[in-house]
């Protein structure tokens, strides 16, 4: 079973801070990384999904890196809002039918 | 509008019994997902079916069984053979099978032992 771990478990920010989780993962076997928004009482939402050594998504204040050669991923939320808090989870694929290997998340909370 | 619908949002299950979860989907995707979330944990992939009449075992799928007879259909029965089935459990699709399909969830059922 692979190991996907995901840093820190959980994160208390200010409204208008920045703040970046880590997601890390086996390099070997690498086929895409994906990003998941879950927030309390619905469903978990794809937020990016990269495949490419160095590739870089942004949707509106949040962005995400791959570094497939060391095996992380940084997810950067820049001036959290109160309606960032959400458990943020990352996934690898390995090329195993669309199979997903999910790390345990990163729980934010934003607070005014 | 499209999406995934898992009934019931909430279930319990005595001593003994199998109980089926509900997953159905409108969105014509082929491949369909379980997965179970226990506190602490990432979510674990019980089983999965890329087609119609066609599945297979995920990370965890002792005490579970799972049928495929339509597409838009995943029914995930969880047996008395699974000795701890208290979890939040959540279903998922995606369009096609390639690594950069995004997967779409339900809202989930919560199954406690009563």
């Amino acid at each position: 079973i692979l190991n996907v771990e995901q840093s820190p478990q959980s994160l208390h920010v200010q409204e208008g801070d920045s703040t970046n989780f880590t997601c890390s993962f086996p390099s070997s076997n690498f086929y895409a990384l994906h990003w998941y928004r879950w927030e309390t009482a619905k469903s978990p939402e794809a937020l990016f999904v990269m495949t490419l050594n160095g590739d870089e998504k942004k949707k509106g204040r949040i962005s995400a890196t791959l570094n497939t050669k060391e095996g992380y991923s940084y997810l950067y939320i820049k001036g959290s809002q109160p309606e960032d808090s959400a458990t943020y989870l990352c996934a690898l694929n390995t090329g195993t039918a669309s199979k997903l290997t999910f790390g345990t998340g990163t729980r934010l909370q934003v607070t005014l | 509008d499209g999406g995934i619908t898992q009934s019931p949002k909430y279930l319990f299950r005595k001593e003994g019994q199998n109980v089926t979860l509900s997953c159905e989907q409108n969105l014509n995707h082929d491949a369909m997902y379980w997965y179970r979330q226990d506190p602490g944990q990432g979510l674990r992939l019980i089983y999965y079916s890329q087609i119609v009449n066609d599945f297979q075992k995920g990370d965890i799928a002792e005490g579970y069984s799972v049928s495929r007879e339509k597409k838009e259909s995943f029914p995930l029965t969880v047996t008395s053979a699974q000795k701890n089935p208290t979890a939040f459990y959540l279903c998922a699709s995606t369009r096609g099978n390639l690594a950069k399909n995004i997967q779409y969830f339900g809202a989930g059922t919560r199954l406690s032992v009563l």
